[in-house]
C-alpha cells in the first residue's frame, strides 16, 4: 500500500509571495489533514476533511491560508501572501474512518519544509 | 483544549539502554497515539493506545486513561531509535470531531 505523498519537499520564498502544497492521501482514506510543524515544536492541526467537506478550520488563519480537497481525494494547501513566521514543515496525513468521530490512525506523508526569506 | 505534556524533553543514551518516555494528558481521550519522527522528519506511527499495553519489537506502550499517562518504553536502544518521539491524544469533546492534539515531543539521541 502507497503512503501519503506530498509535493513539493521542499520550498523557498520571499515574503509576500504565494505558495502551493499537494498532497495526495492514502488509496481510500475519507479523512484528510493539514498541519503546521514549527521548528522545535509538535504538529498542530490546520485542516480536517471528511471526504471533500471541511470539519474543522478552526487554526486556519484563513486571511492567508486556503486549502481544498476536489473529488474527496487529492488536496491543496496555499499560502497567500506568506510570512516569516510561516515557515515551517507542513504535513498531510490521512486516516480511514469515512464518517463520524475520527478515532482512526492517522498515517503521515514526507511534508513539504518551507523557508520564507 | 486540551494539554499534553511529554518528559523528559530530551534524552541522551548510550545503545543497548532501555529507557521510558513519559506522557501525561489534562482531560479524557478517544484515541493515544506514539509517533516516532525521523531525522528527515517521516512521522511514523509507533502505536494507537487508549488504553492497556501493546507491545511491538523492542517497544512497548501502555496507556492508564483514568490517571491519564501513557509511557512508551524503549528496552535495547539502537541508534536508529534516535529522533523526536511524540504522544498525540484525540478528544471530541462532546461534539462529532475532535482534533489530535501533540505535545512538545522527546528528543532521543543514541549514541554507539
Amino acid at each position: 500500500e502507497a503512503g501519503v505523498a506530498q509535493s513539493p519537499r521542499y520550498k523557498i520564498i520571499e515574503k509576500r509571495q504565494s505558495v502551493a502544497f499537494w498532497c495526495n492521501p492514502i488509496s481510500g482514506h475519507a479523512t484528510l489533514y493539514w498541519y503546521q510543524q514549527i521548528l522545535g515544536q509538535g504538529p498542530k492541526l490546520l485542516i480536517q476533511f471528511q471526504n471533500n467537506g471541511v470539519v474543522d478550520d478552526s487554526q486556519l488563519p484563513k486571511d492567508r491560508f486556503s486549502a481544498e480537497r476536489l473529488k474527496g481525494v487529492d488536496s491543496t494547501l496555499k499560502i497567500q501572501p506568506a510570512k516569516l513566521e510561516d515557515s515551517a514543515v507542513y504535513l498531510c496525513a490521512s486516516s480511514r474512518n469515512p464518517s463520524g468521530v475520527a478515532t482512526d490512525t492517522q498515517y503521515f506523508g514526507p511534508g513539504t519544509r518551507l523557508t520564507v526569506l | 483544549g486540551i494539554q499534553v505534556e511529554q518528559s523528559p524533553p530530551d534524552l541522551i543514551l548510550q545503545e543497548g539502554a532501555n529507557s521510558t518516555l513519559r506522557c501525561n494528558f489534562s482531560d479524557s481521550v478517544n484515541n493515544l497515539q506514539w509517533f516516532h519522527q525521523n531525522p528527515w522528519g517521516q512521522l511514523i506511527n509507533l502505536f494507537y493506545i487508549p488504553s492497556g499495553t501493546k507491545q511491538n519489537g523492542r517497544l512497548s506502550a501502555t496507556t492508564v486513561a483514568t490517571e491519564r499517562y501513557s509511557l512508551l518504553y524503549i528496552s535495547s536502544s539502537q541508534t536508529t531509535d534516535s529522533g523526536v518521539y511524540f504522544c498525540a491524544v484525540y478528544n471530541a469533546g462532546g461534539t462529532s470531531y475532535g482534533k489530535l492534539t501533540f505535545g512538545q515531543g522527546t528528543i532521543l539521541t543514541v549514541h554507539p
